[in-house]
Order: C-alpha cells, then structure tokens, then sequence
C-alpha cells in the first residue's frame, strides 16, 4: 500500500537559508507525489508534481524536489528562504488504481528574521 | 491526536438524485473547513471554503447551486451535490483547522462519489 512518511512536524531555518523539507514514500509501483503548501488562513496549494517525467521537479516560489528512486524520497528545497515561505507544507501520493491521495502527516515551516 | 471523520467513504448513486457527505472534527472545533475533490491520478482542487456560521466561499468555476455547503457548527460541515451527474464522479476530500491556536489542518479519509 502506498504511503508517505513526513520526517520533522516542525522545520525552523533562518531567512536565506537553505530549506529542506523530507518526505519518503512507500509505493508498489511507480508513484505520482505531490508536495502542497497551506499559508495561513487559506486552503492547499499546489507546488509541484511528479508523474515519472523528469526526476528533478521545479515548483511555484522557487521551490523543487527530487525523485529518488534508490531512496524512496522525494525532498522538498529551497536554496534561500523568505518570511513569506512561512507555512504548513504537506507531501502526497497517488494510492492504488483509483487514484486517491494519501497526505503526509505535514510539517510546519518557520522562518526567523 | 486530532481527527477528521468523513462520512461515507463510497457512495454510488443514479444521476439526478442528490447527494450528502458529511465532515466532522471528532476532538477539536473547527473554524474553517475546506472542501476539495479530486479527479483520478490529479491533483486536488480546492473547492470552497466554509467558516462556521457563515456562507461558503467558492473557488472559480465551482457551482454554488451544484455543490451546497453547510457548516451549520463547530465540528460539522456538510458537502451535498444536487442533481449529480455521472461528470460529478470524483473523489472528495474535507480538512478541517483547529481553531484552537495552532491553526493545523487535519483530512478526512474522502468520499469516493460515482454517478451512474
């Protein structure tokens, strides 16, 4: 069964540091994932996807992750970060044949000025 | 920890009737609930957003007669579509914020709707 583990509730990082946010996945098969972001006081949104193209996936904000096969990750990056990234940030996958979307518990990004 | 009970899992119904799914916050009041629905192998759309005790607002493109949302309390919110057709088949998913402070989102498992 397909599944996503989410590591660390809780990310803090300096403004203009690097962001990485985990997310490793189980899967049977080749999984679609997805990485969305919930500011405050609004619903999901969608920052990326990956659906077996390119390994490496450019998002919205300046955001990319990477498909690792070997590792069952797909990670979530930023080089720098900016107050405005401040949010709930939570990894997906695609389960089964029906298509439905397993969430990761999700981790909360801090920004310090 | 917090939970979110969507009600039912799987609904087959015939076209035109109407359909109620139910979203309930079991351990924590939730001040806003957010509606998606989600078609195979997509990602989810975001289809309204309900504040307790007040009118949904809808995002673009979603039909406020089709998709009647009611958050009449605290813990419940309701998603029915009215006069489903087989185009309505998807899947939909409630989350709910805690409105305790912390402001996390927590999902309900979804609602798998078929419209014959």
């Amino acid at each position: 069964a397909q599944s996503v583990t989410q590591l660390g509730s809780h990310v803090s990082v300096s403004e203009g540091a690097l962001v990485l946010l985990r997310c490793n996945y189980s899967s049977s098969v080749p999984p679609y994932l997805f990485w969305y972001v919930q500011y405050p006081n609004q619903g999901l949104q969608l920052l990326l996807k990956y659906t077996s193209a390119a390994t490496l996936v450019k998002g919205i904000n300046g955001f990319e992750a990477e498909f690792k096969k070997s590792e069952t990750s797909f990670h979530l990056t930023k080089p720098s970060a900016h107050m405005s990234d401040a949010a709930e940030y939570f990894c997906a996958v695609i389960k089964g044949g029906g298509g439905k979307l397993i969430f990761g518990q999700g981790t909360e990004l801090s920004v310090k000025p | 920890g917090a939970v979110v009970s969507q009600h039912p899992s799987w609904v087959i119904c015939k076209s035109g009737t109407s359909v109620k799914i139910e979203c309930r916050s079991l351990d924590f009041q939730a001040t806003t609930m957010f509606w998606y629905r989600q078609f195979p192998k997509q990602s989810l759309m975001l289809m309204a957003t309900s504040n307790e005790g007040s009118k949904a607002t809808y995002e673009q493109g979603v039909e406020k007669d089709k998709f009647l949302i009611n958050h009449a309390s605290l813990t419940l919110s309701t998603l029915t579509v009215t006069s489903a057709h087989p185009e309505d088949s998807s899947f939909y998913i409630c989350s709910a914020r805690d409105g305790r402070g912390n402001e996390k989102l927590f999902f309900g498992s979804g609602t798998q709707l078929s419209v014959l």
